[in-house]
């Protein structure tokens, strides 16, 4: 099955600084890789996402980008903010099951 | 428009009890899956559903039941609780067309914490 990576597990940065994500896959029939965001005792809600026909997308401060041949996709935040701060999970889907990383922890200092 | 209900939120169990844990969705969607979150570990994939009358197994299906009766409900049984099975668990559907190949957004429950003691 696949077998998806993600470093680092905790990240601090100051409020205005950029934030990266990243995260590897093993299965190269994955071909939709969301980004989910999960505040403190609160339900993941997807942030971005990016299907294997596309190298980058953007959504204002957030962008995502895919490397097919090398098997691995980036989360990027600019200019953070301290209500970024929470947990930040990758995922790899085939189609029908989703595979998570196991979360980054995100911290914005103020 | 309430998306994922789960209920109970909060359970405990002693070694050995059964339970049911529910999921309803509103959004007439095919796919609907279970997963559990533990520390460290990310979110692990149960069991989901393509579609009524069909499930399949994810990463972590063994001591964990589920049918799907109706498109709307996806119960999540657990058989003989373990220690093991503490975790918080939630639900997810997603409006993929089954068969596809072409996964959507998951769209959670709020989360259903179970301690087995």
């Amino acid at each position: 099955g696949e077998n998806v990576e993600q470093h680092p597990s905790t990240l601090s940065v100051q409020e205005g600084d950029s934030a990266v994500i990243k995260c590897t896959y093993s299965d190269s029939a994955s071909n939709y890789f969301p980004w989910y965001k999960q505040e403190l005792g609160k339900r993941p809600q997807l942030i971005i996402d990016i299907r294997s026909n596309v190298g980058e997308k953007k959504d204002q401060r957030i962008a995502v980008t895919l490397n097919k041949t090398a098997k691995h996709f980036s989360l990027h935040i600019t200019e953070t903010q301290p209500e970024d701060s929470a947990v930040y999970f990758c995922a790899a889907s085939n189609g029908n099951q989703f595979y998570f990383g196991t979360g980054t922890s995100l911290t914005v200092i103020p | 428009n309430a998306g994922v209900t789960q209920t109970p939120k909060f359970q405990v169990l002693k070694t050995g009890q059964s339970m049911t844990l529910q999921c309803a969705q509103d959004m007439n969607h095919e796919y609907m899956s279970w997963y559990r979150q533990d520390p460290g570990m990310g979110l692990r994939l149960i069991h989901y559903s393509v579609g009524a009358g069909i499930t399949d197994q994810g990463e972590v299906p063994n001591g964990y039941n589920v049918s799907r009766s109706t498109t709307e409900d996806f119960p999540l049984r657990l058989l003989s609780a373990a220690p093991s099975q503490t975790s918080v668990y939630f639900c997810a559907s997603s409006y993929s067309r089954p068969f596809s190949g072409r996964a959507g957004e998951l769209f959670f429950g709020e989360g259903s914490r179970l301690t087995v003691l």
